[in-house]
């Protein structure tokens, strides 16, 4: 079965560099979800999309950007890198059913961002 | 205080034993519940899913949910090394306006010795 893919894998950068981190969704799942996950910290909610809309938003700083594009793929823009972002970014789907959101998430294997 | 408190351990059992993980929660408005299990460097893998009070089983794993006392379970049975893993309790409300997110506990490492 498909699952949800996330690129790149591994990605290294220096300090007030620009990453872009992409997912792509399960297919006919409307809804992502990004999560930072910092070394044995517990997964942090960023931001999340409906069908290309932003639909709620958590611990994203302002440098941090994303966007759902119209075949549901998202990608979490980074700006001015700092050596505290360095983490493991997860990317979730779900089927959204209008109102009621089906919240069986499934995550991808996460993009390790290390910053030098 | 966080939303979800969950006890990080680590949980050190030998195969065969049962094992129970567990949250507590203060948000009375969540609907959802969720186990996942996540190995090392890998994305979390849902396991259980739960909507309400109750009990749910699959196979090895049965979940509980307790909302009177804002307490959740994850029992499993016969564990095996291939368990070993962090396991994540998360949960989310009802939603209004039909978005929401998932709140996760610390995750509760688990090893499971021959």
């Amino acid at each position: 079965a498909a699952g949800v893919i996330q690129s790149p894998r591994h990605l290294i950068k220096e300090k007030r560099e620009t990453a872009t981190l992409k997912c792509y969704p399960i297919p006919r799942h409307d809804t992502v979800y990004w999560y930072q996950q910092g070394p044995g910290q517990d997964p942090q909610f960023l931001i999340s999309f409906y069908e290309k809309m932003q639909s709620d938003k958590g611990s994203i700083p302002d440098r941090f950007s994303a966007q759902q594009f119209s075949d549901y793929h998202s990608e979490l823009n980074m700006s001015s890198l700092e050596l505290g972002d360095s983490a493991l970014y997860f990317c979730a789907s779900s089927e959204g059913t209008g109102e009621y959101l089906n919240t069986e998430a499934f995550f991808g294997q996460g993009t390790r961002l290390t910053v030098v | 205080q966080k939303e979800v408190e969950q006890d990080p351990g680590p949980l050190s059992v030998p195969e065969g034993a049962i094992v129970s993980l567990n949250c507590t929660y203060s948000n009375s408005a969540f609907q959802y519940f969720m186990w996942y299990r996540q190995y090392s460097r890998k994305g979390p893998e849902l396991l259980m899913y739960t909507y309400s009070s109750g009990n749910k089983e699959d196979g090895r794993f049965t979940a509980q949910v307790d909302k009177s006392s804002k307490y959740i379970s994850l029992f499993i049975r016969d564990s095996q090394p291939s368990d070993s893993a962090t396991y994540l309790c998360a949960m989310s409300s009802f939603p209004s306006g039909g978005y929401n997110k998932l709140i996760f506990g610390a995750g509760t490492r688990l090893a499971v010795h021959p």
